[in-house]
């Protein structure tokens, strides 16, 4: 199956900073999703991008998906930005991948004050 | 439109009880995936529904299983639960099998004793 390898898996970072978290998958892949996990454990879309650049606020993301990586890209980061960030991907190999996100080991973001 | 919705939100089990868990999709979605969240394994595809039907089944034993409703409402169960099963179950939905965003509800945190 599709491999998600995402990198780093710890990010310390202090207020104010920008970061990088990227994410490389060795398929082609016709979803790809990021997500932040809260304290709670829910995953809260950020959002969904198989391919191109897209932005939220603070937030943007590229896939490129020819090169099979994505990178999301968090600026002036705040306290509250802290949490577990996952990429996840969905393959639809040979239509056998329905509804299954294959998700990355994530990346543990920690924002100091 | 009120989000992915799933219950209970806590559980606790003793070692060779059943449970069920319930999902609710968002209103119009059609697919729903379950997802099994552990620190040793991280986020791990357990089946996707669609249509009543199930699509997509992920490398667990017989002892998990599932159902979809004509409402798309889904249910998961667990038979014969081991200490190994404690984990964050999680359900997303999205319009269509294999297409499309997923939506993730708050999971249901169960703890086998």
């Amino acid at each position: 199956g599709i491999q998600v390898e995402q990198s780093p898996p710890d990010l310390i970072l202090q207020e104010g900073a920008n970061s990088t978290l990227r994410c490389n998958f060795s398929d082609s892949v016709n979803n790809l999703q990021w997500f932040h996990q809260n304290p709670w454990g829910q995953l809260i879309n950020l959002f969904y991008i198989p391919s191109g650049t897209k932005q939220n606020g603070r937030l943007s993301a590229t896939t490129v998906a020819t090169e099979r990586y994505s990178l999301l890209y968090i600026s002036s980061s705040q306290t509250t930005d802290s949490g577990v960030y996952f990429c996840a991907v969905d393959t639809n190999a040979g239509g056998t991948s329905y509804g299954k996100l294959t998700f990355g080991q994530g990346t543990i973001l920690t924002v100091h004050p | 439109k009120a989000g992915v919705t799933q219950t209970p939100r806590y559980l606790i089990k003793t070692r060779g009880q059943q449970v069920t868990l319930s999902c609710s999709p968002i209103s119009g979605h059609r697919s729903v995936s379950w997802y099994q969240q552990t620190p040793g394994q991280g986020l791990q595809f357990l089946f996707e529904y669609f249509s009543e039907t199930q699509r997509n089944k992920g490398n667990f034993p017989g002892r998990f299983s599932g159902r979809q409703f004509s409402n798309s409402r889904s249910e998961m169960n667990v038979s014969t639960l081991e200490l190994g099963d404690s984990a964050l179950y999680l359900c997303a939905s999205s319009w269509a099998s294999g297409a499309g965003e997923q939506y993730f509800g708050p999971g249901t945190r169960l703890t086998v004793t």
